[in-house]
């Protein structure tokens, strides 16, 4: 079955970076796009950007470009998002999710990874 | 970029009651791209229905959604226990994804 596992919770110093992982399986890796979503405490969803497996391009929401990097790992299936120069208003649950191109939703989510920035 | 404003922002119903759930765009959706995600408490969202009115995998037919342009609505025909939940609409234009604010949907 299609599984999306991510790393687990961080705390960060504000400024500090946090790199999560998002480790996929059941299906073919460099088929599906891997977006990373975050939703701070109490709040709605934001979605940050994505990356293609298969080729690594990258797409970026406005909000975060400058400061985030989206990678992957064809040998492990995992995708990295890098989160730089943290603030505490970057606390929050981050979400990895996969969308088959073109198709504009995302099917299958991870579990989640909350990081905490606090001095 | 395109703002997705959903109402209510909460909604009181009983079980077996109907419900009516909103999502407004600030521009026209591109070929209907626009998606309805159920999050429970503790739990990654869940996909319901895409392409405005396609149920995903396992979504029981209670579920519907409907609307174009600028107007879509997700309706819950038979409101059952585990409905109650958090509901987000979603859209994609012009490289960019957004979220609605969301709409809890309450046991009264």
């Amino acid at each position: 079955q299609v599984q999306l596992v991510q790393s687990g919770a961080e705390v960060k110093k504000p400024g500090a970076s946090v790199k999560v992982s998002c480790k996929a399986s059941g299906y073919t890796f460099t088929t599906y796009y891997i977006h990373w979503v975050r939703q701070a405490p109490g709040q709605g969803l934001e979605w940050m950007g994505m990356v293609s497996p298969s080729d690594g391009n990258t797409n970026y929401a406005q909000n975060f470009r400058g400061r985030v990097t989206m990678t992957r790992d064809t040998s492990t299936n995992t995708v990295y998002m890098d989160l730089s120069s943290l603030i505490s208003e970057d606390t929050a649950v981050y979400y990895c999710a996969r969308e088959l191109p073109a198709t504009c939703y995302f099917d299958h989510w991870g579990q989640g990874t909350l990081v905490t920035v606090s001095s | 970029e395109i703002v997705l404003t959903q109402s209510p922002g909460t909604l009181s119903l009983s079980p077996g009651e109907r419900a009516t759930l909103s999502c407004r765009a600030s521009q026209s959706v591109t070929s209907n791209h626009l998606v309805w995600y159920q999050q429970k408490p503790g739990q990654a969202p869940r996909l319901l229905i895409y392409g405005v009115s396609s149920r995903a995998t396992g979504i029981p037919d209670r579920f519907s959604g409907s609307g174009s342009g600028t107007d879509f609505t997700l309706t819950i025909s038979r409101l059952e226990p585990e409905d109650f939940a958090v509901y987000y609409c979603q859209q994609y234009g012009s490289s960019r994804y957004t979220f609605g604010q969301g709409t809890k949907l309450e046991i009264k």
